[in-house]
């Protein structure tokens, strides 16, 4: 069983261009996080999706900033316009149907540079 | 202890010995608590967690302790090897919330 995939691991962009980042839960969980880390810091949360729903965008900044987890294929992070400060890894998690618990297992994260 | 400015707060051990990371949380309402252990360049791995109708949870080679009452959570590591070297994150989650909310980290720093 495949743990979370992300790709691109790593992705460089230029001031102004758009970035894509992709994950793919494991088998069978329906539930996807997005974080972002900084260097030497916690991560934050950004966003919580079920398939074709958004549950929680509450870490999510207004402008430029997207998500969805479409019925079919990976979620997609999407952020449009980078800017340096843009500059992160972002993590995807994901989780199966809700229980008690919260177990989140995590991708290996794309490293985003932006030029 | 802390450290000054952004730097992480750093505990360097000596192979063989325990170790204990330390984690103060804010949220009186948090009742599920959470060590991730995240190694350079990959993602957050899952160590243990905990709720909080208990005191003391045990896996293997670690142990995880939370006291209420001043809203502390530590992570005990036995015989700590450099495996284990890795920033160490506390998370907790607020009762009714599936969203959790990491700590700052640890970076433990394990010398052979």
């Amino acid at each position: 069983n495949a743990g979370v995939m992300q790709n691109p691991r790593h992705l460089v962009r230029r001031r102004g261009q758009e970035a894509r980042l992709r994950c793919s839960p494991m088998k069978g969980h329906s539930h996807v996080y997005w974080y972002r880390q900084l260097p030497e810091e916690g991560l934050k949360f950004m966003v919580y999706l079920q398939k074709e729903n958004i549950i929680d965008e509450s870490g999510m900044p207004k402008e430029r900033f997207s998500a969805e987890f479409p019925k079919e294929g990976p979620s997609i992070l999407r952020i449009q316009q980078v800017v340096r400060g843009d500059s992160a890894a972002y993590f995807c998690a994901s989780s199966p149907p809700l229980t008690s618990n919260n177990e989140q297992f995590f991708g290996p994260g794309t490293r985003l540079t932006v030029l | 202890g802390e450290s000054v400015g952004l730097h992480l707060p750093t505990l360097s051990v000596q192979e063989g010995d325990n170790s204990i990371i330390n984690c103060a949380y804010s949220n009186s309402a948090s009742d599920y608590f959470i060590w991730y252990k995240q190694e350079s360049g990959k993602g957050p791995q899952f160590i243990i967690d905990i709720r909080s109708n208990m005191d003391k949870r045990q896996g293997q080679r670690v142990t995880v302790l939370l006291n209420k009452t001043v809203k502390h959570l530590s992570l005990q590591i036995a015989a700590t090897q450099p495996g284990d070297s890795a920033v160490y994150f506390c998370a907790e989650n607020p009762r009714g919330s599936y969203i959790p909310t990491f700590g700052r980290g640890t970076s433990l720093i394990v010398h052979p």
